[in-house]
């Protein structure tokens, strides 16, 4: 069975830093592209991050570059995501999930998510 | 950015009735779309991918279709567990989008 758990997530003040990691399971982690998905409160979903399977291709959306970073390590099954100079915009749910083998192909696993919460 | 459109924003339904939801792109995707549902406090849930094809599990009742722009997600017999908010999604071209969801309620 799939599984992937976020943790990480919490309260952090504006322009401060968060690391989000995600855990792994149940599947070939290192012939995925992994992708972080986030979702303020009560809004729709936006795509924030998308890394291929070695870590030699990786995009972000215009709103979280040179803010965040996305990182894998496919020895330990682990998707990381980290956040600097935070702002309250960046306040949401962050959903580590799982593409395909290929850039285009789309979510097929979600995990269920962390909050964070930008705020002072 | 290919800008994803989403009609209607609510859709009332009856349980038992056909609901159609349709999904717009702003250039030609080709048949790079998905759908995923959503329930309040859950994860998205995969339910077509390649416009038209059902992911493990989904039930017969839903449907994809469409191609190039324009997309269709029918539900054919609204079960109670349908009520929900429904995504297309794109990652046909870089950044991959969502589109703005419509969300099925009871009539």
């Amino acid at each position: 069975e799939v599984q992937l758990v976020e943790s990480g997530g919490g309260l952090v003040q504006p322009g401060g830093s968060l690391r989000l990691s995600c855990a792994a399971s149940g599947f070939t982690f290192s012939s995925y592209w992994m992708s972080w998905v986030r979702q303020a409160p009560g809004k729709g979903l936006e795509w924030v991050a998308h890394m291929k399977q070695d870590g030699s291709e990786k995009y972000y959306v215009d709103s979280v570059k040179g803010r965040f970073t996305i990182s894998r390590d496919n020895a330990k099954n682990s998707l990381y995501l980290q956040m600097v100079s935070l702002r309250a915009e960046d306040t949401a749910v962050y959903y580590c999930a799982r593409g395909g083998t290929r850039r285009s192909s789309p979510i097929d696993y979600w995990g269920q998510g962390a909050l964070v919460t930008v705020s002072s | 950015e290919v800008v994803l459109t989403q009609s209607p924003a609510t859709l009332s339904v009856s349980p038992g009735e056909r609901a159609t939801l349709s999904c717009r792109a702003s250039q030609s995707i080709s048949s790079n779309l998905a759908w995923y549902q959503q329930k309040p406090g859950q994860a998205p849930r995969l339910l077509i991918y390649g416009a038209s094809t059902r992911a493990t599990g989904i039930p017969a009742r839903f449907s994809g279709s469409g191609s190039g722009t324009e997309f269709t997600l029918t539900i054919s017999s609204l079960q109670s567990e349908d009520f929900a908010v429904y995504y297309c999604h794109q990652c046909d071209n870089w950044p991959c989008t969502f589109g703005p969801g419509t969300k099925v309620d009871i009539k």
